[in-house]
């Protein structure tokens, strides 16, 4: 079974400084990997996701992620954090069956950005 | 492209009776539908997944009886609480796909007060 782990509840980082957000995934076979964001009282927002190709993925608002096959990872990283970066974060697996194949959601990581 | 709504974004509602949830492709068809409730502070959890035309199927746990699912077209699909209890209160957030792609996109959520 399919399964995803985000070993911190909580990140904190000061303003500019680089940030990194830790996601783990068991899969069977070659995954889909997702990042999402979700602010207070609001839905997913999609920041990016690694199909196949490049390992370092780059999404949106400056976010980025590694695929390392070899460690089962894909943290999620910003060379410089923003206030406006504080939210929850999730990240998310998806194995390569069909289209209707079931995402799988991490715990999710509380990212806190001080000034 | 690729947007999703969710009616209504927040409802109050008295212990006993049912609340409908509607989701909704607006800019494509979407194949696939998933249903997710997220407690506070909590990751997503699955509740179940409907195919148009079909019969949802439903994650080890959920009830299908008190949480009715309907997906009567490629751009609709409906989360029907019913006899809702202060214990269905939560958010509750919808996704799509489309058939042979690998993204999921999601709705902004429906919070669920019952009262």
């Amino acid at each position: 079974a399919q399964s995803v782990a985000q070993p911190e509840d909580q990140v904190n980082v000061a303003e500019g400084n680089p940030l990194t957000v830790k996601c783990t995934y068991s899969v069977s076979g070659n995954p889909y990997l997702f990042w999402y964001v979700q602010y207070p009282n609001r839905g997913l927002q999609f920041l990016l996701k690694y199909i196949t190709g490049d390992n370092l993925v780059k999404g949106s608002y400056g976010f980025e992620a590694e695929f390392n096959k070899s460690q089962t990872s894909f943290h999620l990283k910003k060379p410089s954090a923003l206030v406006s970066d504080s939210a929850l974060y999730f990240c998310a697996v998806r194995d390569r069956g069909s289209s209707a194949s079931k995402i799988i959601f991490g715990s999710g990581t509380r990212l806190s950005i001080r000034p | 492209g690729a947007v999703v709504s969710q009616h209504p974004s927040w409802v109050i509602c008295k212990s006993g009776t049912s609340v409908k949830i509607e989701c909704r492709s607006l800019d494509f068809q979407a194949t696939t539908m998933f249903w997710y409730r997220q407690f506070p502070k909590q990751s997503l959890m699955l509740m179940a997944t409907s195919n148009e035309g079909s019969k949802a199927t439903y994650e080890q746990g959920v009830e299908k009886d008190k949480f009715l699912i309907n997906h009567a077209s490629l751009t609709l699909s409906t989360l029907t609480v019913t006899s809702a209890h202060p214990e269905d209160s939560s958010f509750y957030i919808c996704s799509a796909t489309v058939a042979r792609t690998y993204e999921q996109y999601f709705g902004p959520g429906t919070r669920l007060t019952v009262t």
